[in-house]
């Protein structure tokens, strides 16, 4: 079975300074994992996704994550943090053998930056 | 942004009544999901469809139906909603993988959300 854990509800960093937004997954096979922001109101929209090579993938508005098989995470990190970072984020994964392109998504982080 | 529009985006209703939400997606694209999210819980897929009058449930299905007449078209029915149905429901596609492909790995595109209250 797949399930994704997001071991914090709440992540609160300064403004300038580098943030992580944890996520560790299990699937049966081997992963394709995914990151989503979601702001106010808004819809889920897609920021990076590791399939295969690299383990450092880098995605939009400068954030990048790194896939860790040996530790089944997939952190999301951005060297300086901006205020307009603060939304809610949504680590997903899903099964390589899986034709049907379902994600299962985590509960969520809350990123707050302050000015 | 994908071409998703889902209406209505915010309904009140009360319980017992029938509610249905569409997705209506302008892409072309074959699969179609409805999620729900919940404080704690993140997304949950209720249904999902992977082509004209083709559909499967998720995790979350009971007390839920989904219709899919038209590619363009999935529509999400509560037959008699209850108080625990009030969420905020999404609506999502995924692009068809290449010609010669064998698996999708593309990555899911979601609607602006309905917003359903149960009274």
């Amino acid at each position: 079975a797949q399930s994704v854990a997001q071991p914090e509800d709440q992540v609160n960093v300064a403004e300038g300074n580098p943030l992580t937004v944890k996520c560790t997954y299990s699937v049966s096979g081997n992963p394709y994992l995914f990151w989503y922001v979601q702001y106010p109101n808004r819809g889920l929209q897609f920021l990076l996704k590791y399939i295969t090579g690299d383990n450092l993938v880098k995605g939009s508005y400068g954030f990048e994550a790194e896939f860790n098989k040996s530790q089944t995470s997939f952190h999301l990190k951005k060297p300086s943090a901006l205020v307009s970072d603060s939304a809610l984020y949504f680590c997903a994964v899903r099964d390589r053998g899986s034709t049907l392109g379902r994600l299962y998504f985590g509960r969520g982080t809350q990123l707050t930056v302050w000015p | 942004d994908a071409g998703i529009t889902q209406s209505p985006r915010h309904k009140v209703t009360e319980t017992g009544t029938p509610v249905t939400l569409r997705c209506h997606q302008t892409e072309n694209h074959r699969y179609m999901y409805w999620y729900r999210q919940d404080p704690g819980h993140g997304l949950r897929l209720i249904h999902y469809s992977y082509g004209v009058k083709d559909t499967d449930k998720g995790e979350v299905s009971d007390g839920y139906s989904v219709s899919r007449s038209k590619t363009e078209d999935f529509l999400l029915t509560l037959e008699s909603a209850t108080s625990s149905q009030t969420s905020v429901y999404f609506c999502a596609i995924s692009e068809d993988y290449p010609s010669g492909q064998q698996y999708n790995t593309g990555e899911l595109f979601f609607g602006e959300g309905s917003r359903l209250t149960v009274l």
